[in-house]
Order: C-alpha cells, then sequence, then structure tokens
C-alpha cells in the first residue's frame, strides 16, 4: 500500500531564513507528487506537482520541490520566506486516476 | 470565478442521525472526490466518480457512507446513524480529469464541511 511521510508536524522560523519540508512516499507505481497548501482560513490549493521530466519543479510564490527518485523524497523547498507563508503544508501522491493519498501536514509559523 | 463549494460549512449532529453534506464542483469538471480530515491529519480518500459513474469507493469506511452524483454534477455525501468517530472535515474536490492517466490534472477543493456528531 502506498503511504506519505512529512518529516516535521511543526515548524517555526523568521522571516527570511530557508525553508525545507521533507516529504518520503512509498508507491509501486508511476508517481504523481503534489504539494498542496492552505493558508490560514482558506481551501487546500496546489503549490507545484512533478510527473516527469526535469525532476526540479518551481511552483507558485517562489517554492521549489526536487523529485529523487532514489530516495523516494519530494522535498519542498523556499530560499526565503515571508510572513504571508503562515500555513499548512501537504506533500500528497496521487495515482494514474487522480485519487490522492496525503501525508499528515506541516503546518508552518513565520514569525516576523 | 466559481471554485468548489460545499454546503454546509458546518453540521453539528447528534449520535445516530443521518447527515447529508453537498459538494457543487466547477463547472464542466467531470471528476469529483470526496475525502475526510481528522484533526491533525492530511484529507483521506472516500470516493470517486467520473460524471455519474462512482468508480472508487474504498475509502469510505463502513456502509454508513453512502455517496452519489445522479446527474453528473452535484453530489451529496450521505452519512446514517452518524457516530463520534465521524467527527472530521468533509472535503470536496473536483478536476477536469476524464480518463486513466488523468492523475496529472489539478483537484481544486472546496472549503469543507465541519461535520461535530455529538
Amino acid at each position: 500500500a502506498q503511504s506519505v511521510s512529512q518529516h516535521n508536524h511543526h515548524v517555526i522560523l523568521s522571516e527570511a531564513a530557508s525553508l525545507e519540508l521533507g516529504c518520503n512516499y512509498s508507491y509501486g507505481g508511476t508517481v504523481n507528487l503534489f504539494w498542496y497548501v492552505q493558508y490560514p482560513g482558506q481551501h487546500l490549493q496546489l503549490l507545484l506537482k512533478y510527473f516527469s521530466g526535469d525532476p526540479l519543479v518551481k511552483g507558485i510564490k517562489g517554492f521549489e520541490a526536487e523529485f529523487i527518485k532514489s530516495k523516494f523524497s519530494f522535498n519542498l523547498r523556499k530560499p526565503s520566506v515571508q510572513w504571508s507563508d503562515t500555513a499548512e503544508y501537504f506533500c500528497a501522491v496521487g495515482d494514474s486516476w487522480g485519487k490522492l493519498q496525503f501525508g499528515a501536514g506541516t503546518q508552518v509559523v513565520v514569525t516576523p | 470565478g466559481a471554485g468548489v463549494s460545499q454546503s454546509p460549512r458546518y453540521k453539528v449532529a447528534k449520535r445516530g442521525q443521518d447527515v447529508a453534506l453537498r459538494c457543487d464542483p466547477i463547472s464542466g469538471h467531470v471528476s469529483l472526490f470526496w475525502y475526510q480530515q481528522a484533526l491533525g491529519q492530511g484529507p483521506e480518500f472516500l470516493t470517486y466518480f467520473q460524471n455519474e459513474a462512482q468508480l472508487d469507493k474504498s475509502g469510505l469506511p463502513s456502509d454508513r457512507f453512502f455517496a452519489e452524483r445522479p446527474e453528473g454534477s452535484v453530489s451529496t455525501l450521505k452519512i446514517q446513524r452518524t457516530q463520534q468517530e465521524d467527527s472530521a472535515v468533509y472535503l470536496c474536490a473536483s478536476s477536469l480529469a476524464q480518463l486513466a492517466g488523468g492523475g496529472a490534472y489539478e483537484q481544486y477543493f472546496g472549503p469543507g464541511t465541519r461535520l461535530t456528531v455529538t
């Protein structure tokens, strides 16, 4: 069975610090990988996705993620966070039909 | 533009009551997904429709849970004889995906219905 593991449940950092959130998955087939974000009081929305090709993908708001097949990882990064990046971040693996399996989420708090 | 809408946004039910949760997907979106999100957890898949056909209901936790999408647009998730463990946020998502291999399509999520069973 596929699973998704996010390493940190809570992260607190200051503005301008760099952010990296870990995500590992186990899945036997071709993977579609996603990072979703939920800002306070808002819907889940897509940050970025990987299906094939360049393993370094860029998303909205300056986020990027790197797919490392050998490590079954898809870590999210941002070089310099802003207060507005305070949110909960979810890594997800999708099957070919679109069914998503999510990690438990990481709550990120950026302090001014 | 109009996104995915869900109603009610909040529902309090007494244990044993039946509830119905509604999802209005984005117009033209073929695929519709329901997820359950318990407190402090990520969303968990419940069921999936392509148009009116329910192609996967493997995530429904018991036979008290039932979902339908009779005309291929609006969907209803019904929970019979609610239990305290049913308390969660129920999320609906829709996408343009029409075929196997449609996993590449982005899912657009609604705001969710927060169900509390007392």
